[in-house]
Order: C-alpha cells, then structure tokens, then sequence
C-alpha cells in the first residue's frame, strides 16, 4: 500500500460547482497535512496547511482532516476556470523530519 | 525577491552525458530539496539538505549528487543520464523544514534520449 493515495483524475466540473478531492493515507504518524495546487508548466505552491484533525477554512477553499480514518479533503466553493490546476495533497510528520509524502495530484478542469 | 529560481528551463541530453541543474533562493531559507515529477507517480524527494555543508538522501538518490557550499545554492548533478532519468525537475525550500512552507521553483525539464 501506498503512503498516500490521490486518485489523479481528472475531474471536470461547470463553473460554480463544488469540487471535492481527497487523499487517503496509510502512516498514523502524519500530522501536518498540505495542499498544493500546481499550474500547468509551473511549480507546486501551498494552498493550505493544516495540523492534526480539524476544518481550516480559507475564502472559498476548505481543508478537512479525520485522522481516525486516515482521511484529508479539499472542498473549493463556486469554481472558478482559474481554479483549473492539478492539486497534490502532501504530509508529514513532525519531530524534525522534513520529508513530504506527496499524493500523485488530482487534475481539476473549471469549464465556464 | 526572487524566490527559487532554477535554470535551464529544459534541457536535451544524450545517454551517459553529464549536467548539472541549478537552484538558487534568495530567502536565507535553511533547507532545500530536490524532486522529481513524473506522470502517475506524483512528486518524489531525490535528496535533501538542512543546510550549508549538509546534504541528505531522498526516496530516489541514484544516479544524482548534491552538494550544498553555500545556503543559496543547491545544484543537482546527472553523473551519467539515462532515459529513466527525463522527468521535471523541482527545486524547493523553507525556513527551516519544520512547519514551514516550501516554495518550489519554477522546474526544469529534462529529456534524455
């Protein structure tokens, strides 16, 4: 089993849909969970940054963590075509260890 | 600021040719990493350093080395390049590793025929 499993997509939905996307992972010991989003041809930057369970909200992006079922969520409110990018979840644990464990990335495409 | 910035952009090499991939940062950023990015295989750590004169390995080291003289560069070095080595290649940092974000820069693409 895979570290962290992303399902890459992609997925497609009309302008001012909800999307929704996940990661599921295997290691108990992640705390700190990330989401980047990545332009086409660009690098990776940090959408949200969230530590241990819990909602973090952010304008129109929410980031949910279960920790008791391995279980992390982006939800993007009212979709934007700019929101079209790939979205790579990414998480750590803690103690010093700066290594990322990064899903594959899930393509979203905002069609207007 | 610049951020991280990496060059070349893409890059054509022959089996068994040598290069090096550069990375610079002007944020005084401790750490820096490198990545590579492939289809269906998402993001991957190919080594790593926590700062001047200390390097470390990743998920994926063979083949690459590293080196860190200075905190604003961290460039990546092909020994002997091999098809299995074209990918894109990404250059991170952050203060400190610790809680922190990385800022990636702007990737290099490479094609080894």
């Amino acid at each position: 089993q895979k570290e962290v499993e992303q399902d890459p997509g992609p997925l497609s939905v009309p302008e001012g849909a909800i999307v929704s996307l996940n990661c599921t992972y295997s290691n108990s010991a992640f705390q700190y969970f990330m989401w980047y989003r990545q332009y086409s041809r660009k690098g990776p930057e940090l959408l949200m940054y969230t530590y241990s369970s819990g909602n973090k909200e952010d304008g129109r992006f929410t980031a949910q963590v279960d920790k008791s079922s391995k279980y992390i969520s982006l939800f993007i409110r009212d979709s934007q075509p700019s929101d079209s990018a790939t979205y790579l979840c990414a998480m750590r644990v803690g103690n010093g260890n700066n290594r990322l464990a990064f899903g594959k990335g899930n393509q979203v495409v905002v069609i207007p | 600021n610049a951020g991280v910035t990496q060059t070349p952009k893409f890059q054509v090499l022959k089996t068994g040719q040598s290069m090096t991939l550069q990375c610079a940062q002007d944020m005084n950023h401790e750490y820096m990493s490198w990545y590579r990015q492939d289809p269906g295989m998402g993001l991957r750590l190919i080594h790593y350093s926590v700062g001047a004169g200390i390097t470390d390995q990743g998920e994926v080291p063979n083949g690459y080395n590293v080196s860190r003289s200075t905190t604003e560069d961290f460039p990546l070095r092909l020994l002997s390049a091999a098809p299995s080595q074209t990918s894109v290649y990404f250059c991170a940092s952050s203060y400190s590793g610790l809680q922190e974000t990385q800022y990636f820069g702007p990737g290099t693409r490479l094609l080894v025929l």
